[in-house]
């Protein structure tokens, strides 16, 4: 089955500046990677997906970036604000959705 | 998107004992799905429930476990049998409104059911 990594599971950044999740995948099938915030108690929410046909979207100050040759894809959030702090969960999709093990971010004011 | 409510929003159940989740969403949807998070941990798919018939489970889980129903498009439960303190968790409820044809599809969340056995 697919088997999704994901990196790095925690980090801080200074408020302004930019962070980077990456993630990898095993199944050259999956064709479809959304990515989900998830605030303490909350539960997740979409922010942006890619799919396979596209290697880059951007959406206001998040976009996402998905190399299929190397099996990889990318979360990119800049001008990063305190209200960005949460868990964020990469996935990929064939038949089923399997989620990432999650990056918790911090942004220090 | 779809507007997704769960019932109850948390539990404190003693071992031995089940209990059912409710998950209702505002429209028809063709998908939908339950999940299991554990604290401090990612999502883990533990069955598609199908409107009509039995649900698919993942590899780790049971049917006399988990039982699921699915009577319509806009309703499933969960319920969590013969319980255990490791089965703590929290159980969410997802939904694809619109898996249409082509690449991938969106999928959304419920709330998710607090559950802590003792």
């Amino acid at each position: 089955g697919e088997n999704v990594e994901q990196h790095p599971s925690t980090l801080s950044v200074q408020e302004g500046d930019s962070a980077v999740i990456k993630c990898t995948y095993s199944d050259s099938a999956s064709n479809y990677f959304p990515w989900y915030k998830q605030e303490l108690g909350k539960r997740p929410q979409l922010i942006i997906d890619i799919r396979s046909n596209v290697g880059e979207k951007k959406d206001q100050r998040i976009a996402v970036t998905l190399n299929k040759t190397a099996k990889h894809f990318s979360l990119h959030i800049t001008e990063t604000q305190p209200e960005d702090s949460a868990v964020y969960f990469c996935a990929a999709l064939f038949q089923k959705v399997t989620f990432g093990t999650g990056t918790k971010l911090q942004v220090i004011p | 998107s779809a507007v997704i409510s769960q019932k109850p929003s948390r539990d404190i159940c003693q071992r031995g004992t089940s209990l059912t989740i409710q998950c209702q969403v505002d429209s028809q949807v063709t998908m939908m799905f339950w999940y299991r998070q554990q604290p401090g941990q990612s999502l883990t798919l533990i069955a598609t429930a199908n409107q009509g018939s039995e649900a698919t489970y993942e590899s780790g889980f049971v049917i006399d476990k988990f039982p699921i129903s699915r009577p319509n498009l806009t309703f499933s439960t969960l319920t969590v049998s013969n319980l255990s303190p490791e089965d703590s968790s929290i159980y969410l409820c997802s939904v694809a409104p619109d898996p249409g044809q082509g690449v991938g599809y969106e999928q959304y969340f419920g709330p998710g059911t607090r559950l802590t056995v003792t």
